[in-house]
C-alpha cells in the first residue's frame, strides 16, 4: 500500500545533538512538507519542498535543516541550534504546490533529556 | 495573512448525540478549506474538503460541512456520533495556488461519553 512512512517513532536527544528524521514516501507525490506541533498550538510549517532538490523555508524553519534529494525522501535535521525541540513531528505529501489534500505520516516524537 | 480559529479547545458529548465542531477562518478571497482528524500519537486524515461549489459537502465516516461565506465559518458536524469518533480535529485554510499549503486551526478535541 502506498503511504509515507516516517522513522524514528519515538527518538530521544541529549541537549546539544542532533537528530535526523526520516521520511519516506511512494505515493509519487511532488510536494513533500514537515510540520511541528505542540500541544495547543496546532501544526506549524517547518519546511516544504515542490520539487528535488529545491526546498523553501516555513514559518518556523530556524534551527532545522532539510535536502530533498530524491523525489521519495524528504529527511529533516533538528540542529543544536533549535532552542525547544521536543515536540511531535509529521511529514506530509501532496500531489501539487497546493492546496489540496496533504497526505501524512504517522509522525516522530522528539524529546529531548 | 490567512488564519483559522477553533474557538472550542475541548467538547464532550455523549454516544449517539449530535456533534457541531466549529471553524472561523480569515481570508481575503475564496479559501480552499479542509476538516483533519487525528488520532492519538498519529498523523491527520481528511475528512473533507471545500473549494467551490455546493456549500454542503459530505466527507468520509458520516461527517459533513457547511461553508458560510458570510460568516466565514466551515463548522463540521455529525448527526449522531460514534465512541470512535473520539479524536482531535484540525480545521484548515489555504489560498488558491499557494505552495505553502494550509494554516492549521489550533484543534478540538474530542471526548465521547458511553
Amino acid at each position: 500500500d502506498g503511504g509515507i512512512t516516517q522513522s524514528p517513532k519515538y527518538l530521544f536527544r541529549k541537549e546539544g545533538q542532533n537528530v535526523t528524521l526520516s521520511c519516506e514516501q511512494n505515493l509519487n507525490h511532488d510536494a513533500m512538507y514537515w510540520y511541528r506541533q505542540d500541544p495547543g498550538q496546532g501544526l506549524r510549517l517547518i519546511y516544504y519542498s515542490q520539487i528535488v532538490n529545491d526546498f523553501q523555508k516555513g514559518d518556523i524553519a530556524e534551527g532545522y535543516s532539510v535536502s530533498r534529494e530524491k523525489k521519495e525522501s524528504f529527511p529533516l535535521t533538528v540542529t543544536s541550534a533549535q532552542k525547544n525541540p521536543t515536540a511531535f513531528y509529521l511529514c506530509a505529501s501532496s500531489i501539487t504546490g497546493g492546496p489540496g489534500e496533504l497526505f501524512f505520516g504517522e509522525g516522530s516524537r522528539l524529546t529531548v533529556l | 495573512a490567512q488564519s483559522v480559529t477553533q474557538p472550542d479547545i475541548h467538547i464532550t458529548v455523549s454516544e449517539g448525540a449530535s456533534l457541531e465542531l466549529r471553524c472561523n477562518y480569515s481570508y481575503g478571497a475564496t479559501p480552499y478549506l479542509f476538516w483533519y482528524v487525528q488520532s492519538p500519537g498519529q498523523g491527520l486524515q481528511l475528512l473533507l474538503k471545500y473549494f467551490s461549489g455546493d456549500t454542503l459537502v459530505q466527507g468520509i465516516k458520516g461527517f459533513e460541512a457547511e461553508f458560510k461565506r458570510s460568516q466565514s465559518s466551515f463548522n463540521l458536524r455529525k448527526p449522531s456520533v460514534h465512541w470512535s469518533d473520539a479524536a482531535e480535529y484540525f480545521c484548515a485554510v489555504g489560498a488558491s495556488g499557494s505552495a505553502r499549503q494550509l494554516t492549521f486551526g489550533s484543534g478540538t478535541q474530542l471526548t465521547v461519553l458511553p
